[in-house]
């Protein structure tokens, strides 16, 4: 079992757009639903993007999210300086071991 | 509403068992499609998944971390334990407690606030 790749971080100015990749398997990514954690120093994750491309009732639209075989993306588009956190992939595991699995995590910058 | 409460030790020493306890308010650990999972974030670093428990009883744990783990779940009192055993200075971090939904995909909508472990003699 594999984590998902993701890049250790990604930055643009406000009111840009930032899109973070997330990298996997076929028996991950590949064939599973992606979802997304936003995480703020300090504090619990918190659910943003999931079935790959659904938002929780209080995300904001800005907020997108997309999965192309064994890769998903996360997009935000009006870069905010309160959008500067933690932002992590994950899931499910197909393999034997059928769990979870987490990406790398990236630091989204506000410039 | 729904929240999830992790307690236990804050410090343990090495080679001691970890007993961490989810205590789970507004949703029910039978209902379908639904289960409770760990996990867990060194400082600084990324978030690592440890187990889960769904609504059917059945457990999945993480390959790295199986022969150490266990999870299990009291309905009666709305908890879900896990035990980790053999700790490790390694195994500092905060643990946390998760509410896991397996419908189309699978993901963690609602987290508990975490605690935070300390491993140290």
């Amino acid at each position: 079992q594999s984590v998902l790749t993701q890049p250790p971080s990604v930055s643009a100015a406000p009111g840009q757009k930032v899109t973070v990749s997330c990298s996997g398997t076929s028996s991950d990514i590949g064939s599973n639903y992606v979802s997304w954690y936003q995480q703020f120093p300090g504090t619990a994750p918190r659910l943003l993007i999931y079935d790959n491309n659904k938002r929780p009732s209080g995300i904001p639209d800005r907020f997108s999210g997309s999965k192309s075989g064994t890769s998903a993306t996360l997009g935000i588009t009006g870069l905010q300086t309160g959008d500067e956190a933690d932002y992590y992939c994950g899931t499910r595991d197909s393999s034997l071991s059928a769990g979870f699995v987490f990406g790398t995590g990236t630091k989204i910058t506000v410039l | 509403q729904i929240t999830l409460k992790e307690s236990g030790p804050t410090l343990v020493k090495p080679t001691q068992t970890l007993t961490l306890t989810c205590t789970l308010s507004g949703l029910s650990l039978s209902a379908s499609g639904v289960g409770v999972g760990w996990v867990r974030q060194p400082p600084g670093k990324a978030l690592e998944w440890l187990a889960l428990i769904y609504w059917d009883a059945d457990k999945r744990y993480s390959p790295s971390l199986k022969s150490r783990l266990t999870i299990t779940r009291d309905t009666s009192k709305n908890q879900v334990v896990l035990r980790m055993t053999n700790m490790d200075p390694v195994d500092t971090g905060t643990y946390y407690c998760t509410r896991d939904i397996l419908g189309l995909g699978e993901y963690f909508d609602y987290w508990g606030q975490g605690i935070l472990v300390t491993v140290s003699s």
